[in-house]
């Protein structure tokens, strides 16, 4: 069955780094696109940023523009997030997830089970 | 940037009511919409794609509707496991805006 397993989060003061990884089994990981969500404590979800299957292409939130900085290893099957310049508003649990085509659109399939990561001093 | 608006914020509905949740986008993202479902402490999971497809496993009391702009999440019958909060999302085009959500109480 696939699956998407994230890893990495924990307590980082502000300012602090973190990398976030997520591993993917039981599909071909090198033909989908995929993201970071995140979810602050008792608030909505926030998709974070994308990357192409390729890795050639990548968008962000404005919200995470310039501190993250998300990536792939496509031989590992392995999705990535890298956090610099850590805020306390980034405080959140952060998902992978899937992208799938069909019907002419495409949506978020698969999604972790998400990784808890906590800024704070 | 596309914006969601969902509404209402929250409901709350008796076993067997039919029961409608709507979004709508701030432009147009053609069938680009999609609905998630999330219970406390877990991963969000896909229902509605394109607006109107339902995912595989997905129960078929649960439906999805556009017109315009305007979207809408049904749920015909409701059940007592359907007791979580309701996400629409717009993947027309990054950022891949979501709605605030609408939390779903069972009375």
């Amino acid at each position: 069955e696939a699956q998407l397993v994230e890893s990495g989060g924990g307590l980082v003061q502000p300012g602090g780094s973190l990398r976030l990884s997520c591993a993917a089994s039981d599909f071909t990981f090198n033909i989908y696109e995929m993201n970071w969500v995140r979810q602050a404590p008792g608030k909505g979800l926030e998709w974070v940023s994308y990357i192409s299957d390729s890795g050639t292409t990548i968008y962000y939130a404005d919200s995470v523009k310039g501190r993250f900085t998300i990536s792939r290893d496509n031989a590992k099957n392995s999705l990535y997030l890298q956090m610099n310049s850590l805020r306390a508003e980034d405080t959140a649990v952060y998902y992978c997830a899937r992208i799938t085509y069909g019907s002419g659109s495409h949506y978020f399939d698969l999604w972790g089970q998400g990784t808890l990561v906590t800024v704070s001093s | 940037d596309s914006q969601m608006a969902q509404s209402p914020s929250s409901l709350s509905a008796s076993v067997g009511d039919r029961v409608t949740i709507t979004c709508r986008a701030s432009q147009s993202i053609s069938s680009y919409l999609n609905w998630y479902q999330q219970t406390p402490g877990k991963a969000p999971r896909l229902l509605i794609y394109a607006a109107s497809s339902l995912q595989s496993g997905v129960p078929s009391r649960f439906s999805g509707s556009a017109s315009g702009t305007d979207f809408t999440l049904t749920i015909s019958s409701l059940q007592p496991e359907d007791s979580a909060t309701y996400y629409c999302q717009q993947s027309y085009s990054p950022p891949y805006t979501f709605g605030q959500g609408t939390k779903l109480e069972i009375k």
